[in-house]
């Protein structure tokens, strides 16, 4: 069964600094693709950065990398110059290729705050 | 614009009265899905749909239905809404399972309050 948990509820982070959002996820399956999701305080779910189980490198979006630890199952999600405008939730979610339903499974979620 | 599209965006109701949350997605996507999202559980499948007139139950099934009569649209039926399902509801889209790649396109979203 797959399993994604996020073991922070809450973050605090400066504007300008770069902030990391950790996310571990369980899976048997050896083909899955990982992805983080943004939603701000109006509720739209928008798709920030994507990994793929055999990406050999981690995956940039601008200011978005994923840190990829396969062997440590972990997809940390790192935002550099972090702005007032990133406060949000923050979702890490996991999806296996190649079984029937695939369902995207989320993690409970990390609130971050940006301070100016 | 590539797009999946949800209506209404928010609707109070009370307990009994049937609603129906339309989706639409215009990207020619087989695979569709819904999902709730409640405060401190995440989002939860509730049904999705792998093509036209092809549906299976998710993790939280009970008291919704959704059919799947052409590729485009995908509905989320109460036929008997109760407070429990207040909820914020997503439906999103991808292409079929078995791509290695693929992400699902997410809707706006639906804020549901039943009374």
């Amino acid at each position: 069964a797959q399993k994604i948990t996020q073991t922070q509820p809450g973050m605090f982070v400066q504007e300008k600094e770069a902030v990391t959002l950790d996310c571990t996820y369980d899976t048997s399956d050896p083909s899955y693709g990982l992805f983080w999701y943004k939603q701000p305080s109006s509720g739209e779910m928008i798709f920030l950065i994507y990994q793929g189980s055999y990406d050999q490198q981690n995956a940039t979006e601008g200011r978005y990398s994923l840190n990829f630890q396969k062997a440590r199952k972990s997809a940390n999600l790192v935002i550099s110059a972090s702005q007032l405008g990133d406060s949000a939730m923050y979702f890490c979610a996991m999806r296996e290729a190649f079984s029937g339903n695939t369902p995207l499974v989320f993690g409970k979620g990390t609130r971050l705050s940006v301070i100016a | 614009e590539a797009q999946v599209t949800q209506n209404p965006r928010y609707l109070i109701t009370v307990t009994g009265k049937k609603l129906t949350v339309t989706c639409s997605q215009n990207m020619n996507h087989e695979y569709m899905s819904w999902y709730r999202q409640d405060p401190g559980l995440g989002l939860r499948q509730i049904y999705y749909s792998m093509n036209v007139e092809v549906t299976d139950k998710g993790d939280v099934p009970e008291g919704y239905k959704v059919s799947r009569k052409e590729k485009r649209n995908f509905p989320l039926i109460l036929e008997s809404p109760s407070p429990n399902q207040t909820s914020l509801y997503f439906c999103a889209s991808s292409l079929a399972p078995g791509t290695s790649y693929n992400e699902q396109f997410f809707g706006p979203g639906t804020r549901l309050t039943v009374l």
